[in-house]
């Protein structure tokens, strides 16, 4: 059974930083890409970042470039999500999530870890 | 402002039909990326619906079908039941936009 579990979450000041962590379980991990994927409260979702398997690829929104930074150690099975200067706009639920490649090059978000709530605020 | 424009909230009673639009651009639906649906029940994380336009994955009931024609994608939902009722997102890619990943603004389904 895939488990996603995500931690970290906390409430921060503003320009304060912060790492999410997500523990994986129930696949090989390594040979997934894994993204981060966000909700502001009472809001819709907001893609944030992704990870090829080995991590030699990273992604981000630019909302979040050059603040976030995302990594992933395949022999402990975790995914990082390291997040500076964060701001009031930053609140939210996040979520790990795992990729799925069909069909070639088509891809989705298969498994969805439960979320930690990241809260900036003085 | 979503790339991708979905009406703010449906509804519909017990047993019957709703649809959810998903309206894009030439930059993304139309051209010729899949759509994915997720649904989020209340207090939970999302969980994929439809992928790749119409594909269930496992375990999703047949209930719930996609399609996509031009610019917009469509997600379906019949025999409606109370267990429904839930956000709806659809997600797609954006080759005007340097990440790619686009999410709809979601849909509030209500069963009344």
């Amino acid at each position: 059974e895939v488990q996603l579990l995500e931690s970290g979450g906390n409430l921060v000041q503003p320009g304060g930083s912060l790492r999410l962590s997500c523990a994986a379980s129930g696949f090989t991990f390594s040979s997934y890409a894994m993204t981060w994927v966000r909700q502001a409260p009472g809001k819709g979702l907001d893609w944030v970042s992704a990870i090829s398997g080995g991590g030699g690829s990273t992604y981000y929104a630019d909302s979040v470039r050059g603040r976030f930074a995302i990594s992933r150690d395949n022999s402990k099975n975790t995914l990082d999500l390291q997040m500076n200067s964060l701001r009031a706009e930053d609140t939210a639920v996040y979520y790990c999530a795992k990729v799925y490649y069909y069909a070639g090059s088509g891809y989705y978000y298969e498994y969805w870890g439960q979320g930690t709530l990241v809260t900036v605020s003085s | 402002q979503s790339v991708l424009t979905q009406p703010p909230s449906v509804s519909g009673a017990p047993g019957q039909r709703v649809t959810i639009s998903c309206t894009g651009s030439s930059s993304n639906i139309g051209a010729g990326y899949d759509v994915h649906w997720y649904q989020q029940l209340p207090g939970t994380a999302p969980k994929v619906l439809i992928y790749g336009n119409s594909n269930r994955p496992s375990g999703v009931p047949d209930r719930f079908s996609g399609s996509k024609s031009g610019t917009s994608a469509s997600l379906a939902i019949t025999g409606l039941q109370a267990e429904d009722e839930a956000d709806y997102y659809c997600q797609s890619y954006d080759s005007s936009l340097s990440a790619h990943v686009v999410f709809g603004g979601g849909t509030k389904l209500t069963v009344l």
